[in-house]
């Protein structure tokens, strides 16, 4: 079966770093994306890893390693406006996208 | 770019009675939509896939009988959601994307029904 795992809640304080994981076990791979979505609200984009390696969007950034079937988003000098959930989701073989259940993430000052 | 747009935002309905919510893609011609249902507190879970201009591929546990979709052009899906009951109630999204290799999906704002 297909599976995507990340951690359902973390705490951290706002200015630090924080890292959330995601592994995966899917049939093929074409990408992982990362989402952002805060409560009540839709999901907006933030990164797209196709290839091993990090990729770095400002405080944001986003690993792969496909061998490992693994990926990371690491969130930097955080902000109290970072408080949401994160979800990891995979494109499969036949493009679909399998999500993640999502990682809450919570800021403390 | 890629900007996709749900109406209604909020709607609150009697039980018994339909419910339509219209997804657009403004400024792409999406390939394809996908509808998702969000619980409070929890994970999205996607209901259905649709292609313009045939049937939805409906999830396991979804009765495509009480969801009806409809995507009848490379803009505009619809989901309704017949003879609603108050567990129906629920955060809906849709998503769309340009149906290539690079299959991000662009989400609408979503649509929260309460049925009483």
């Amino acid at each position: 079966g297909q599976n995507i795992d990340q951690p359902t809640e973390m705490t951290a304080t706002e200015g630090a770093i924080v890292q959330i994981n995601c592994t995966y076990q899917t049939s093929g791979f074409n990408g992982l994306f990362w989402y952002q979505q805060h409560a009540g609200e839709a999901p907006t984009f933030l990164s797209y890893n196709v290839l091993d390696g990090l990729e770095e969007k400002g405080r944001f950034s986003s690993f792969l390693s496909r061998s490992k079937g693994y990926s990371y988003l690491l969130l930097k000098e955080l902000q109290m406006k970072d408080s949401a959930s994160y979800l990891c989701a995979v494109s499969d073989s036949n493009y679909q996208l399998i999500w993640g259940a999502g990682t809450k993430l919570i800021i403390k000052p | 770019g890629a900007v996709v747009s749900q109406h209604p935002s909020r709607v609150i309905c009697k039980s018994g009675t339909s419910v339509k919510i219209e997804c657009r893609s403004l400024d792409f011609q999406a390939t394809t939509m996908f509808w998702y249902r969000q619980f409070p507190k929890q994970s999205l879970m996607l209901m259905a896939t649709s292609n313009e201009g045939s049937k939805a591929t409906y999830e396991q546990g979804v009765e495509k009988d009480k969801f009806l979709i409809n995507h009848a052009s490379l803009t505009l899906s619809t989901l309704t959601v017949t003879s609603a009951h108050p567990e129906d109630s629920s955060f809906y999204i849709c998503s769309a994307n340009f149906g290539t290799d690079y299959n991000e999906q662009f989400f609408g704002p979503g649509t929260r029904l309460t049925v009483l």
